[in-house]
C-alpha cells in the first residue's frame, strides 16, 4: 500500500503569506504527527492527533500555527502570516494505534523569502 | 521533559571499517528508544527500536543498538560499514505514558559518511 505521502514537496512563499501544507497518512492510521525540521532547531515535534482530535498541541511554536484532521485522515498544518523563522521542512507521520512504528512521509521544504 | 544527547555530529569512516554512533537520554519515566535513519532528500525511516525484553535489537541490514538502563544509553553499532550506509543517523525517545500520544523527542542527528 501507499505510504504517508505530503504536499506539496517544495513551497515558496513570501514574508507574511499564509500557507498550507497537507498530509495523507497511511489508510487506517488512526495516529497523525506533525514534526519540524530546521537546521537550528533539530527535529522537533508540533502537534499530534488521534483521529480528528488533537490532545497534544504542545509543540505549536505561535499562534499562527494551526492544524487540523478530517475524517480521521488527511490534515492540514496552517501557517498564518508566515516569518522566515518559519522556513523548515515539515514532516508528517503515521502510525496505527498504541505504539506503532511512525511512519514518516518525505516533507514540505517551506521556504519564506 | 525527555532529552536526547548524539554526542558527535559528524562521524567520518572508511568503508568496511566498525562504527559506532553514541546516543544518551535523560528521562524521569521510562522510555522507548529508536534509531532512524534518513538517507540524502529522503524522508525518515525507521533502523531499529527498542520497547521491551532483549536490551540487544538489530536491524535487518546489520547495525544493533543496545539499551543500558544505568548508562541511560542507546548505543547505534555496525561491525563492518559500506557506502551506502552514508546517512543522517537521529536517535529518539518516546515515553511510556500510558495513553496513546506517542511523540518522539529526537536528538541533533550524527552525519555518518563512509569513504572508499
Amino acid at each position: 500500500g501507499a505510504g504517508v505521502s505530503q504536499s506539496p514537496s517544495n513551497k515558496v512563499t513570501e514574508k507574511g503569506k499564509d500557507v498550507e501544507l497537507r498530509c495523507d497518512p497511511i489508510s487506517g492510521h488512526t495516529a497523525l504527527y506533525w514534526y519540524r525540521q530546521s537546521l537550528g532547531q533539530g527535529l522537533e515535534f508540533l502537534i499530534y492527533f488521534q483521529g480528528n482530535s488533537a490532545p497534544d498541541k504542545s509543540g505549536l511554536p505561535s499562534d499562527r500555527f494551526s492544524a487540523e484532521r478530517t475524517g480521521g485522515s488527511v490534515s492540514t498544518l496552517t501557517i498564518q502570516r508566515t516569518q522566515q523563522e518559519d522556513s523548515a521542512v515539515y514532516l508528517c507521520a503515521s502510525s496505527r494505534i498504541g505504539l506503532g512504528e511512525q511512519y514518516f512521509g518525505p516533507g514540505t521544504r517551506l521556504t519564506v523569502t | 521533559a525527555q532529552s536526547v544527547t548524539q554526542l558527535d555530529s559528524q562521524v567520518p569512516v572508511f568503508e568496511e571499517a566498525p562504527v559506532e554512533l553514541r546516543c544518551n537520554y535523560s528521562s524521569s519515566v521510562s522510555v522507548y528508544l529508536f534509531w532512524y535513519v534518513q538517507y540524502p532528500n529522503q524522508g525518515l525511516q525507521l533502523l531499529l527500536k527498542y520497547l521491551s525484553g532483549s536490551t540487544l535489537v538489530e536491524s535487518i541490514n546489520g547495525f544493533e543498538a543496545e539499551f543500558n538502563k544505568s548508562q541511560t544509553s542507546f548505543h547505534l553499532r555496525k561491525p563492518s560499514v559500506h557506502i551506502s550506509d552514508t546517512a543522517e543517523y537521529f536517535c529518539a525517545v518516546s515515553v511510556m505514558s500510558g495513553g496513546s500520544n506517542y511523540k518522539l523527542t529526537f536528538g541533533k542527528g550524527t552525519l555518518l559518511t563512509v569513504n572508499p
